[in-house]
């Protein structure tokens, strides 16, 4: 089964930027679409990227996602990061089974 | 804007059935996709199954023995009944519009915690 895999905890300063990977387990994670989602504490999730690079209204563009074939990983980055971008972010994708497939979360710490 | 509502018991007997509602406001059942997803506490999202109008669902392998996913269209809600249920199924539970089959979460209920206990 394809499995999506996270950084478990990552932090930094702010004003800084930080980036998160989302490596694929097999195949090319560019055959799918991958969404970013980032979840505060007590809040359901909410999309910052989604089909790998695009930014739903709203959201500032200090959010910005990639693909990396060659390390069959996506990426978020969080540039001048603020106090409040502090939250877990989740990669999903898919598979042909299971069909969403999320990574286990990453913790962003904003010291 | 689209707002969607979980409802459903909060607490759950070992072996019985758990079973919520998701209120869709906003839009028509008959005009996307609706998922169900879970989150234990303090672990990570699992994508349980989807739902579409015509009838197509679509459901995790390692829940689809126990899941099913179904609309009222009428009062524009789909549900979720997941069986014989353990402590393991202790989460909470969100419901999540999706534009299609593969097209990402947009609008995300508040999540319903649900507690699998005796």
């Amino acid at each position: 089964n394809f499995m999506l895999t996270q950084p478990h905890s990552v932090s930094e300063s702010p004003g800084k930027s930080i980036t998160i990977s989302c490596t694929g387990s097999s195949g090319s994670i560019a055959t799918n679409y991958v969404h970013w989602y980032q979840q505060r504490p007590g809040s359901a999730p909410t999309t910052v990227i989604y089909e790998d690079n695009r930014r739903p209204s709203g959201v500032p563009d200090r959010f910005s996602g990639s693909i990396d074939s060659s390390s069959n990983s996506a990426s978020l980055t969080v540039s001048g990061l603020r106090t409040e971008d502090e939250a877990d972010y989740y990669c999903q994708s898919y598979d042909s089974n299971t069909l969403w497939v999320f990574g286990g979360g990453t913790k962003l710490t904003v010291l | 804007q689209v707002q969607l509502q979980e409802s459903g018991p909060g607490l759950v007997k070992p072996s019985e059935t758990l079973s919520l509602t998701c209120t869709v406001s906003g839009d028509s059942i008959r005009s996307s996709y609706w998922s169900w997803i879970r989150q234990p506490p303090g672990k990570g999202l699992e994508w349980i199954g989807y739902f579409y109008y015509s009838g197509s669902t679509k459901y995790n392998p390692s829940l689809k023995s126990r899941v099913t996913i179904s609309a009222d269209t009428s009062k524009n809600q789909f549900s979720l009944r997941l069986s014989s249920v353990t402590a393991a199924d202790t989460a909470v539970y969100y419901c999540v519009r999706q534009r299609c089959a593969v097209c990402y979460g947009d609008y995300w209920g508040q999540g319903t915690l649900v507690t699998v206990s005796s």
